[in-house]
């Protein structure tokens, strides 16, 4: 059974770096054509790509917040690791991590991330 | 990215059919097979209900079914009934970009 569970602050400040862990099991992320993936919904609005690795290290980012976004993969651990940098209060959102072999297909529960002063 | 258009809503009484348009360009939807759906209840993470436009992973019911023409996809809900009542994305694969696109999202009522 493959599950995932992301965790990290729930409360930054504007200008901070977020930095989100997921760690996942009942799957490693280095058998071929595995991915990770995060994707962020702000409160009441629509889902949105962040970035995505797969399991030979191939890194895919969201063009408007590639500057922002570092994707990364501990497969000793079983996790992935999202830093996003020079966060803003349009960044508060439910931030997710999924797993990805057919469609992203299995989600974790999902964290809430505020950025305020 | 643009996002992918959805309509804002769909409804439909309990046993009818509906469908959930998914519109983009040839860049996207229409270029390529790679449009998945997911259902999201209120305060719960998405479920994936359709990959690769027309395939339902294991688990998912047979009232729901994916298609495509030109560059708009569809999810089709037969059977409609209260459970489905929920938001629907698709998400499509883009040469625009290394990463995927999501739509704006759709909300299912079940009347």
């Amino acid at each position: 059974q493959i599950t995932l569970k992301e965790s990290g602050p729930t409360l930054v400040k504007p200008t901070q770096t977020l930095t989100l862990t997921c760690t996942f099991s009942g799957f490693s992320l280095s058998t071929s054509g595995v991915g990770v993936g995060w994707i962020r919904q702000p409160p009441g609005k629509a889902l949105e790509w962040l970035a995505l690795i797969y399991w030979n290290d191939d890194k895919r980012y969201s063009p408007s917040l590639k500057s922002r976004l570092t994707i990364t993969k501990d497969t000793s651990k079983n996790q992935v690791v999202l830093t996003m940098t020079n966060m803003d209060p349009v960044d508060t959102a439910t931030y997710y991590c999924a797993h990805r072999r057919y469609g992203m297909d299995v989600w974790g529960q999902g964290t809430t991330v505020t950025v305020s002063s | 990215q643009s996002a992918l258009t959805q309509p804002a809503s769909v409804s439909g009484s309990p046993g009818q059919s509906i469908t959930i348009s998914c519109t983009g360009t040839s860049s996207d939807v229409g270029g390529y097979n790679y449009v998945s759906w997911y259902q999201q209840h209120p305060g719960k993470a998405p479920k994936l209900m359709i990959y690769d436009v027309s395939n339902r992973p294991s688990g998912v019911s047979n009232r729901f079914s994916g298609s495509k023409s030109g560059n708009t996809a569809s999810l089709t809900i037969s059977g409609l009934q209260a459970e489905d009542e929920a938001d629907y994305y698709c998400s499509s694969y883009t040469s625009s970009s290394t990463l995927e696109v999501f739509g704006t999202g759709t909300k299912v009522t079940v009347l």
